[in-house]
């Protein structure tokens, strides 16, 4: 059954670098997300992206984020310059057209 | 605008028990209504799903959902649980158009013992 893929599983980071998460979503699906989870506290969205552009984001989703779809395979997230708190476990979703969306297993980005 | 509040932050339950996950939903339009699995060191699994017709959804590892509109709930069932449901599960809603944020409730950690 074809899944959606993330690397790296866990990234360190100083505050103040830049990290690219990254993700394969399933092939024939058109719609990308990214959420966070930290730690304790709810999935929360960030961004989706449909035909090359962002369709939604959420008030996180500053300008210290950025996507992209650099290829026909793969979905990226930037941080420019972290901070302590984007210590997060990130999940990146896609979906065809219909409503539900599948999830990968995550990055755990730990921010010192 | 919509939430998603899911009432148990914990649910204790015996192997072979039977249990019910609570969510409610406030939306002024309407929703579709999901329940996704969260295991251990994974990431999230859709267990069901209401888009639109019966209230009553079955979804994988025998769970099922209903849809009370009149109540704006959508809890989560299942007659006997076993351990290995041991997990995280959380409630969602999304406006019903393709490509829309998901709205999460902050989960219920279900634990089974025997």
């Amino acid at each position: 059954e074809p899944e959606v893929t993330q690397t790296p599983s866990h990234q360190v980071t100083q505050m103040g670098q830049e990290v690219i998460l990254r993700c394969v979503p399933i092939s024939n699906h058109l719609y990308f997300y990214w959420y966070r989870q930290i730690l304790g506290q709810k999935v929360e969205f960030l961004v989706s992206f449909y035909n090359n552009e962002i369709s939604e984001k959420s008030e996180i989703f500053d300008d210290q984020f950025s996507v992209e779809r650099p290829d026909g395979s793969n979905f990226t997230l930037k941080i420019r310059s972290t901070k302590l708190e984007d210590s997060a476990m990130y999940f990146c979703a896609s979906s065809e057209r219909a409503p539900e969306q599948y999830f990968g297993p995550g990055t755990r980005l730990t921010v010192t | 605008a919509q939430s998603v509040t899911q009432l148990d932050s914990q649910v204790p339950v015996f192997e072979e028990a039977p249990v019910e996950l609570r969510c409610n939903y406030s939306s002024s339009v309407s929703v579709y209504l999901f329940w996704y699995v969260q295991y251990p060191n994974q990431g999230l699994q859709l267990l069901l799903k209401y888009l639109s017709g019966s209230t009553l959804v079955k979804g994988i590892n025998g769970f099922e959902a209903e849809f009370n509109k009149s109540q704006t709930s959508f809890h989560l069932r299942k007659p006997s649980v076993h351990i290995s449901d041991t997990a995280e599960y959380f409630c969602a809603v999304s406006p019903p158009q393709a490509g829309t944020a998901l709205i999460f409730g902050k989960g219920t950690t279900l634990s089974v013992s025997s």
